[in-house]
């Protein structure tokens, strides 16, 4: 199948460990940020996003952290499990257009 | 429900030939997107779709790319003279509403010239 993630930061979590993946942004007029989770061998898949008038929202063992002031995004996973390996893509939107950044690879540690 | 497909999942072809990458949404979605992803990278916006109307291909190389969506469903990715360096994963997604934010990806489809 598909390697993605070659040359990718990787992040290296004990499984049970909470993970915290970070990504810089550089749009100030987006208007969501989100967070999507790749597989190998498959496309991204929508994980949580953020509309860019706040800075904290939570999902179901995540939470998505959004800083304006130094223009950051991070990604928090609770209790990571073996599940949780992938490529981890932050992505901004503004109108219908969606820009990715460089992911990080997470690799969970039975 | 059946999702995203794309295909063929893997084209090899000769530099100079035009190829068609084919793409069918999920059924009822309105916006439909165009990616290339190289490997170890995120998905480059190519193009999209809202129904049959193209509202923004400026993220096409070059004008060997084009893209279709006559009936507002299915969707054709055609790149004419290909060449090398247009090796790589082409993606499709698709969004039920016009300006939802959360896109469904399809498997791709590996398009290798050689």
């Amino acid at each position: 199948g598909e390697s993605v993630g070659l040359h990718l930061p990787t992040l290296s979590v004990q499984e049970g460990d909470n993970s915290i993946i970070n990504c810089a942004y550089s749009n100030s007029a987006s208007d969501y940020f989100i967070w999507y989770k790749q597989e190998s061998g498959k496309g991204p898949q929508f994980i949580i996003d953020i509309r860019s008038n706040m800075d904290k929202r939570q999902g179901q063992r995540v939470t998505v952290l959004l800083n304006k002031t130094v223009k950051h995004l991070s990604l928090q996973i609770a209790a990571t499990q073996p599940g949780d390996s992938a490529v981890y893509f932050c992505a901004e939107l503004r109108g219908q257009k969606v820009t990715f950044g460089t992911g990080t690879k997470l690799q969970v540690i039975p | 429900g059946a999702g995203v497909s794309q295909s063929p999942r893997y084209k090899v072809t000769k530099r100079g030939q035009d190829v068609a990458l084919r793409c069918d949404p999920i059924s009822g979605h309105v916006s439909l997107y165009w990616y290339r992803q190289a490997l170890g990278q995120g998905p480059e916006f190519l193009t999209y779709f809202n129904y049959e109307a193209q509202q923004d291909k400026s993220g096409l190389p070059n004008d060997r790319f084009s893209a279709e969506r006559p009936e507002g469903s299915i969707s054709t990715l055609t790149i004419q003279r290909t060449e090398q360096r247009d090796s790589a994963m082409y993606r499709c997604a698709s969004s039920l509403a016009i300006g939802d934010y959360e896109q469904y990806f399809g498997p791709g489809t590996r398009l290798t010239v050689t």
